[in-house]
């Protein structure tokens, strides 16, 4: 089993839907999470911070389920610029080590 | 936010041959790592600079296919040795202050022909 998995995708969705990914991860010790954004050709950029509270930064919201070992991103009223690969990304303390889900590719069609 | 210099962006080199990337970052940083991601794949770690002594490197990557270096908290280059088709992939050196994000430099993509 992966340490971090994501749904590959693709998930097509029309502007304006409402879509929602989740990252599972299989260490419990598991201390930080991120949401990354990863266009064609270009290195992944933090999107956002998964706090235990969730988090929420104008159309997205993260949300953080340990006990499920889950971490979630919805983004609403889809933009196509929202159109990327999102990875998610679980540090592990005990490891010292930043691993990345497959991502979820994403393509918000007109 | 760490502003991370990568070079080179892209290369093409004959199987057989090295290439040398390096990263530079505008700060100073604890931890620095070298990822890698195959076409249509997720990033793997290839392994963590350490200052002043050997990178540790993750399971099915060693040093004599990549050797590791750096000399100081800002700077670190990746060497991919011996290169052949199968090491054509995008490289990618990153930073991290503790449990914090990682951020990236902008990649080297190669391609080995």
């Amino acid at each position: 089993r992966k340490e971090v998995e994501q749904d590959p995708g693709p998930f097509n969705v029309p502007e304006g839907a409402t879509v929602a990914f989740n990252c599972t991860y299989s260490n419990s010790a598991s201390q930080s999470f991120f949401w990354y954004r990863q266009d064609c050709r270009k290195e992944p950029k933090l999107l956002m911070s998964v706090y235990s509270s969730g988090n929420e930064d104008g159309r997205f919201t993260a949300q953080l389920n340990r006990a499920s070992q889950y971490i979630s991103l919805l983004i609403r009223d889809s933009k196509l610029s929202d159109s990327a690969t999102y990875l998610c990304a679980v540090f592990s303390g005990n490891t010292g080590k930043l691993i990345f889900g497959q991502g979820t590719t994403l393509q918000v069609k007109p | 936010s760490a502003v991370i210099s990568q070079k080179p962006s892209r290369d093409i080199c004959q199987r057989g041959t090295s290439l040398t990337i390096q990263c530079q970052v505008d700060s100073q940083v604890t931890m620095m790592f070298w990822y890698r991601q195959q076409p249509g794949q997720s990033l793997t770690l290839i392994a963590t600079a350490n200052q002043g002594s050997e990178a540790t490197y993750e399971s099915g990557f060693v040093i004599d296919k990549f050797p590791i270096s750096r000399p100081n908290l800002t700077f670190s280059t990746l060497t991919v040795s011996n290169m052949s088709p199968e090491d054509s992939s995008i490289y990618l050196c990153s930073v991290r202050q503790g449990m914090a994000e990682a951020f990236f430099g902008q990649g080297t993509r190669l391609t080995v022909v």
